[in-house]
């Protein structure tokens, strides 16, 4: 079974400070990984994806992740958080040849001015 | 290339009644997954089909159904709708062999 950690379903940061939000996973076969974004009132937008290539991952917005198989990790890092970077944030995991996404429980990013 | 398309956006729905929802893929896209959002449950994998059949299904009762047709669009029921069946239901395509899904913008789902 996979499943993935979001930990802290709240994150503040002031305009201009780093972003980091935090997935760890479990998964019994070599995971693809991904990191979608959901503004209020609308669907699941995808900011980046890992699937066994660079583990290195850089997405849309300045977004980037970087997978960590020794810490089964796959944290999402932005350099400078803007006012529009604010959402909800959701990390999710499947497994090669299966289309079922397992989420995590979501992280809701907090900017301000 | 258009995206991924939901109707209704919004639907009112009474308890015991029945409620179906579409959803059209992106062209070329055979695949069609749904998931259920809740506050309490969070996002939650309803069923995935590809080419007109059901290839994997979530741990929900059987009064979730849905169905694929020849040009892709993918409609799901609910029958006897309870109050906890109120939830954004989302719809996601899959493109290619790396499980990239790209999601609609969702129908909103009120049983009263």
């Amino acid at each position: 079974a996979q499943s993935v950690t979001q930990l802290g379903s709240h994150v503040s940061v002031s305009e201009g400070a780093l972003v980091l939000l935090r997935c760890n996973y479990s998964s019994s076969v070599p995971p693809y990984l991904f990191w979608y974004v959901q503004y209020p009132n609308q669907g699941l937008q995808l900011l980046l994806k890992y699937t066994s290539a660079a583990t290195l991952v850089k997405g849309i917005n300045g977004f980037e992740a970087e997978f960590k198989k020794s810490e089964t990790s796959f944290h999402l890092t932005k350099p400078s958080a803007h006012m529009s970077d604010a959402a909800e944030y959701f990390c999710a995991v499947t497994a090669t040849g299966f289309q079922k996404l397992v989420f995590g429980t979501g992280t809701r990013l907090l900017v301000s001015p | 290339k258009a995206g991924v398309t939901q109707t209704p956006r919004y639907l009112i729905k009474t308890r015991g009644q029945q409620v179906t929802l579409s959803c059209s893929p992106i062209s070329g896209h055979r695949s069609v997954s749904w998931y259920q959002q809740t506050p309490g449950q969070g996002l939650q994998f309803l069923f995935e089909y590809f080419s007109e059949t059901q290839r994997n299904k979530g741990n929900f009762p059987g009064r979730f159904s849905g169905r694929q047709f020849s040009n892709s669009r993918s409609e799901m029921n609910v029958s006897t709708l309870e109050l906890g069946d109120s939830a954004l239901y989302l719809c996601a395509s899959t493109s290619g062999a790396e499980n990239e899904q790209y999601f609609g913008p969702g129908t909103r789902l009120t049983v009263t």
